[in-house]
């Protein structure tokens, strides 16, 4: 297990289309989080996941934002109806216990056209 | 309220030259940890360190080093002999407290020019 992925890496989707994301985190780590970043931003917390249950969503996340982690293991993060301002690199992380430092996946970045 | 401040937003040096990255943070946490990372153009950000609030040591890392000062909520970066492959944006962040999230600055982005 060499550290976070996330697929695909790049999505480039047509307004109104719905996009889903993937991230397998390091299997030992039981927290998973996902951020979304824009360019010249530090990432925005998005939702967080300890096991299989989501324990914290941010405002950023609308009606049209999904996650789940349905066995404690990979999560996907689904975007419906998808809006140009959802273009951005979405970013999973995951961590063993809390205060430890995350490690990141290389991201998935979505463009809407 | 939680807040990450690196007020350099661009760093343009040469090669070989030291550079430090500012980073301040505010939180009323007494419990809390900072954190740098790198992202470079590839896009992953990479974790360098995670500093908890009660250790105030300095930390040292090959040619990395972090001066962490409560006094001044400060928690700044140096790269000695700064070199080609540093060229990056580096982030500092903040998780304080039971927060289940890292709060972030904006980033600053260092060149480093041959």
């Amino acid at each position: 297990d060499t550290g976070v992925s996330q697929d695909p890496r790049h999505k480039i989707t047509k307004r109104g289309q719905n996009v889903t994301f993937r991230c397998d985190p390091i299997s030992e780590h039981n927290r998973l989080y996902w951020y979304r970043q824009t360019l010249g931003q530090g990432p925005e917390f998005l939702t967080y996941f300890q096991n299989e249950a989501q324990l914290e969503k941010s405002r950023l996340l609308s009606d049209r934002f999904s996650a789940e982690r349905p066995k404690g293991s990979f999560s996907t993060l689904e975007i419906q109806r998808t809006e140009q301002g959802d273009s951005a690199m979405y970013l999973c992380a995951s961590s063993p216990t809390a205060g430890n430092g995350y490690t990141f996946g290389s991201g998935t970045r979505l463009t809407v056209v | 309220a939680q807040k990450v401040t690196q007020a350099q937003t661009e760093i343009s040096v040469v090669e070989k030259e030291d550079v430090t990255l500012d980073c301040v943070y505010e939180t009323r946490d007494t419990t809390y940890y900072l954190f740098w990372y790198k992202q470079p153009p590839s896009g992953e950000l990479v974790f360098l360190i995670r500093r908890n609030s009660f250790d105030e040591q300095n930390e040292i890392s090959g040619r990395y080093s972090w001066n962490f000062q409560k006094s001044t909520s400060s928690f700044n970066f140096t790269i000695t002999a700064s070199q080609v492959v540093d060229s990056a944006v580096y982030f500092c962040a903040l998780k304080g407290g039971n927060n289940r999230k890292l709060i972030w600055g904006l980033g600053t982005s260092l060149a480093v020019n041959p």
